[in-house]
């Protein structure tokens, strides 16, 4: 089992906010890394840090962060969201990476 | 710009090694940790480790400890991962991806390979 928690899987009405949490220790001391993944392509990073989005990725992404839970928030979902999200940080010793399970979107 | 290309698909039978290589351009590659990830068949992302181009420097998850190894040419700008003893469940997609510093607060991977698929069958 992972050290970082998520809900295998959510749905949002088109046009309606979604929260993605992830939930571990480690969250309270590190960031979450947020990555999207869309069938047979590779993952595609859309938040880091306390809330950084790379270059191309929409302004209704953003995330945040309460003591063991980082959360990603989409706004306004749209159908080209639909996907699988995987959180990562370090692991409770600090000394490796993580994944969470996963959770895979779906827009309605 | 900003890519890693990564090798071909491999099969493999079962005890055997493979060596996956990523070639980096479009920037410093001596500035940026790589990192490997695979993705076994409609499973979650599993990270195997990174390495520091500019020192050699290596971290390998405690899985993958004694199996996998991780080296670089920065000649070529290319960095390879290993993996050794193959089983069956090592079938996966493998990915290089970038990251910064491994001393920051918030660790991350922003530039990502397409992946080589590694099959391991009798």
């Amino acid at each position: 089992s992972s050290e970082l928690t998520q809900d295998p899987a959510v749905s949002v009405a088109l046009g309606q906010t979604v929260r993605i949490t992830c939930q571990g220790d480690s969250l309270r001391s590190y960031y979450a890394s947020w990555y999207q993944q869309k069938p047979g392509q590779a993952p595609v990073l859309v938040i880091y840090g306390k809330n950084n989005r790379p270059s191309g990725i929409p302004d209704r992404f953003s995330g945040s962060n309460s003591g063991n839970t980082a959360s990603l928030t989409v706004s306004g979902a749209q159908a080209e969201d639909e996907g699988d999200y995987y959180c990562s940080s370090r692991d409770s010793s600090g000394n490796h990476l993580v994944f969470g399970g996963g959770t895979e979107l779906t827009v309605l | 710009q900003v890519q890693v290309v990564q090798s071909g698909a491999e099969v493999k039978k079962p005890g055997a090694s493979v060596k996956v290589s990523c070639k980096a351009s479009g920037y410093a590659f001596t500035g940026y940790y790589m990192h490997w990830v695979r993705q076994a068949p409609g499973q979650g992302l599993e990270w195997m480790g990174w390495i520091n181009p500019n020192s050699g420097d290596t971290n390998y998850a405690q899985k993958f400890q004694g199996r996998v190894t991780m080296t670089r040419d920065t000649s070529i700008s290319t960095a390879y991962m290993e993996l050794s003893r193959l089983r069956s469940d090592d079938t996966a997609m493998y990915y290089c991806a970038r990251g910064p510093d491994w001393l920051s607060r918030s660790v991350y991977m922003d530039v990502w390979g397409k992946g080589t698929t590694v099959t391991v069958s009798s």
